[in-house]
């Protein structure tokens, strides 16, 4: 079965950028989106966006600016990096496969997920 | 603020049945997009619980049932256990933010 693993700093100072990679093992990344989803301590799970294994990406429109999420399927690997981070930021990064919805990928829904990695963004 | 609407706990005691609302617009659960729960335990990896909006992976018993109506949708526990004791949020489509979105998560307690 598939399963993912967050891998990544811990601690990443504000204004630097956060860089998480997630490992896929057990299966193949084609024909799947990739997605990367967050949990800020005391708060709710958010949405932060997918890639496609071929490329194409979509993101949260409120961490548009700051977000790249890239697949390697070479290293069965995808990667989240967020850039000009602030202690907002700080949370426990989940990734996930996204998949599932039939012909309209907008119903898809996630599963499986990594255990999570908490990143703090402090000085 | 989370696109989609779930109250902020629940209770209920063991043996009990009880529901837990998601309430979304005309642009996600309204549009026909469909809903998603996921049970997440502290510290653990969150679990699909429901799909497509009534359907059960393989392993999830049947005391946990979904339901979709108009803009809201629902999960509804029976027979609860202790064990049932988790955060519980759904997920949809959001056609004017182009995006998933998940509801601000409910927290069951199990008297």
């Amino acid at each position: 079965q598939v399963q993912l693993q967050e891998s990544g700093p811990g601690l990443v100072k504000p204004s630097e950028t956060l860089s998480l990679t997630c490992t896929v093992s057990g299966g193949s990344m084609s024909s799947y989106f990739w997605t990367w989803i967050r949990q800020p301590p005391g708060k709710g799970l958010e949405w932060i966006g997918y890639a496609y294994y071929g490329g194409s990406t979509n993101y949260n429109p409120s961490l548009k600016s700051r977000v790249t999420i890239s697949v390697d399927t070479s290293q069965n690997q995808f990667h989240l990096k967020l850039n000009s981070v602030t202690a907002a930021d700080s949370a426990v990064y989940y990734c996930a496969r996204d998949s599932g919805g039939g012909r309209d990928s907008r119903n898809n829904y996630f599963d499986p997920w990594g255990q999570g990695t908490l990143v703090t963004v402090s000085s | 603020q989370s696109v989609l609407t779930q109250p902020p706990s629940v209770s209920g005691a063991p043996g009990q049945r009880v529901t837990v609302s998601c309430t979304g617009t005309s642009s996600n659960i309204g549009a026909g997009f469909d809903v998603h729960w996921y049970q997440h335990l502290p510290g653990t990896a969150p679990k699909l619980l429901i799909y497509g909006n009534i359907n059960r992976p393989s392993g999830v018993p049947d005391r946990f049932s979904g339901s979709k109506s108009g803009t809201s949708a629902s999960l509804a526990i029976t027979g609860l256990q202790a064990e049932d004791e988790a955060d519980y949020y759904c997920q949809s489509y959001d056609s004017s933010l182009r995006g998933r979105v998940f509801g601000g998560g409910t927290k069951l307690t199990v008297l």
